[in-house]
């Protein structure tokens, strides 16, 4: 079953604010992954993290990798329209010759103007 | 440019047809995977194949198979829809990477 649990579910922003959502496990993960699923799309990835403690960027949007590596953290500043979607945690169900993903419940988030 | 392509985009069935979902990329990648999409659970996993001429069960296996018919096709087969497997159902490819996904088969079964 999900091992994964994001908060929060959702979340309504004004334009211009600041998002921040978290991802935590059960278990201890040596990547955390970061997808965004549009509207009728699937999801694609945002940002990568693969030791703990890392922190990553890729434009407005910043993760990190918890020390603890039962945790990880996405944080959008400046949101506007277009970053309205779901977000998606994930890390490796387990270590092999596929990369099996398990997904947290995912962030809902909607910007206002 | 197209990555990873399912067909159909939407499908209704009865209880009890068979149908089975399309999936190709042109990647060149090894493995691909199905996984389906159920408000407020995420996405979950439910076969994969980690290289042409294998198959693995995921997370939620029971209701379906699989066929990895080559190395860029992999489908999915219901053999006895039931409204329990209404959900959007994706499918991804990689090898050593972050997973590629494509744009779903929203399937309803009443």
């Amino acid at each position: 079953g999900q091992q994964l649990n994001q908060s929060p579910q959702s979340m309504f922003i004004q334009e211009g604010e600041d998002v921040s959502m978290n991802c935590t496990s059960s278990s201890i993960f040596n990547t955390w992954l970061w997808y965004k699923q549009d509207p009728g799309e699937g999801p694609v990835l945002l940002i990568a993290l693969y030791k703990a403690g890392e922190l990553t960027s890729n434009g407005r949007l910043t993760a990190q990798f918890g020390i603890t590596r039962k945790d990880s953290f996405l944080n959008i500043s400046a949101s506007i329209p277009s970053d309205v979607g779901i977000y998606f945690c994930a890390g490796p169900l387990n270590t092999g010759t596929a990369s099996k993903l398990t997904f947290g419940t995912g962030t809902r988030l909607q910007v206002t103007l | 440019n197209a990555g990873v392509t399912q067909t159909p985009k939407f499908q209704v069935l009865k209880t009890g047809q068979s149908m089975t979902l399309q999936c190709a990329q042109d990647m060149n990648h090894n493995s691909m995977y199905w996984y389906r999409q159920d408000p407020g659970m995420g996405l979950r996993l439910i076969y994969y194949s980690a290289s042409e001429g294998t198959t693995d069960k995921g997370e939620v296996p029971n209701g379906y198979n699989v066929s990895r018919l080559n190395k860029r096709e992999f489908s999915l087969r219901l053999e006895s829809a039931a409204p329990s497997q209404t959900s959007v159902y994706f499918c991804a490819s990689n090898t050593n990477s972050p997973l590629h996904f494509g744009n779903g088969t929203r399937l309803t079964v009443t």
